[in-house]
């Protein structure tokens, strides 16, 4: 597609219910990266794969966070047992190569809000 | 915790008024991007500075890159309604370009 793509747009979870966010990135970019925006905030690094690989998930704030990306185009990020403190933005960025030298196209994101 | 500070956190102006937003850190990026982010959107890319000292222009908006790699400033001259957003500024210090964001300035142009 012509841009990074994420769904749901919006997810409104119990605590304690699993949830699945899903990004398409742009067709052929390499790098992918998952952050996490607070109100009010800039985005936090969660996770970073190249290709199907994740080289850092030094970001995710628990182990009830995980990320895949099999096939190295869609990537998931899974919360389990989601906590009110879960409750943000989440947003997934792509980049053909090193986003560092050349931008990363983010998603619109997915706004995760925990009752 | 952000490892960028960004300042000031806020600012209201009229329209055609000049603006600078600052972003400062104690480390040294290999390069710094900067963004806009609109209400229900993700963060768009303005432009990217990789060498100490450089400035970029895009229309009305200069950005500069510290010598030192360290900071950086966004200016934007005779500022319309629509630069309105948050304006992040990021910075890379990985070889995988992983990037730290700043918490962000929200710039409102009013008519």
């Amino acid at each position: 597609g012509a841009g990074v793509s994420q769904s749901p747009r919006y997810k409104v979870a119990k605590r304690g219910q699993d949830v699945a966010l899903r990004c398409d990135p742009i067709s052929g970019h390499v790098s992918l990266f998952w952050y996490q925006q607070a109100l009010g905030q800039g985005p936090e690094f969660l996770t970073y794969f190249q290709n199907e690989a994740q080289l850092d998930k030094s970001g995710l704030p628990s182990d009830r966070f995980f990320a895949e990306r099999p096939e190295g185009s869609v990537s998931t990020l899974k919360i389990q047992r989601t906590q009110q403190e879960d409750s943000a933005v989440y947003l997934c960025a792509s980049s053909r190569r090193d986003g560092s030298n050349y931008g990363y196209t983010f998603g619109s994101g997915t706004r995760l809000t925990v009752v | 915790t952000q490892l960028l500070e960004q300042s000031p956190q806020f600012l209201s102006i009229q329209e055609g008024e000049n603006l600078t937003v600052y972003c400062n850190s104690s480390s040294v990026f290999s390069s710094l991007q900067w963004y806009r982010q609109e209400p229900g959107e993700g963060p768009v890319l303005l432009v990217t500075v990789v060498t100490g000292g450089e400035v970029k222009k895009l229309k009305r908006l200069t950005f500069q890159f510290g010598d030192a790699r360290k900071d950086s400033s966004l200016h934007i001259t005779a500022a319309q309604p629509g630069d309105t957003g948050l304006y992040l500024c990021a910075g890379s210090t990985d070889s995988w370009g992983k990037l730290q964001f700043g918490a962000g300035t929200q710039v409102v142009v009013t008519p």
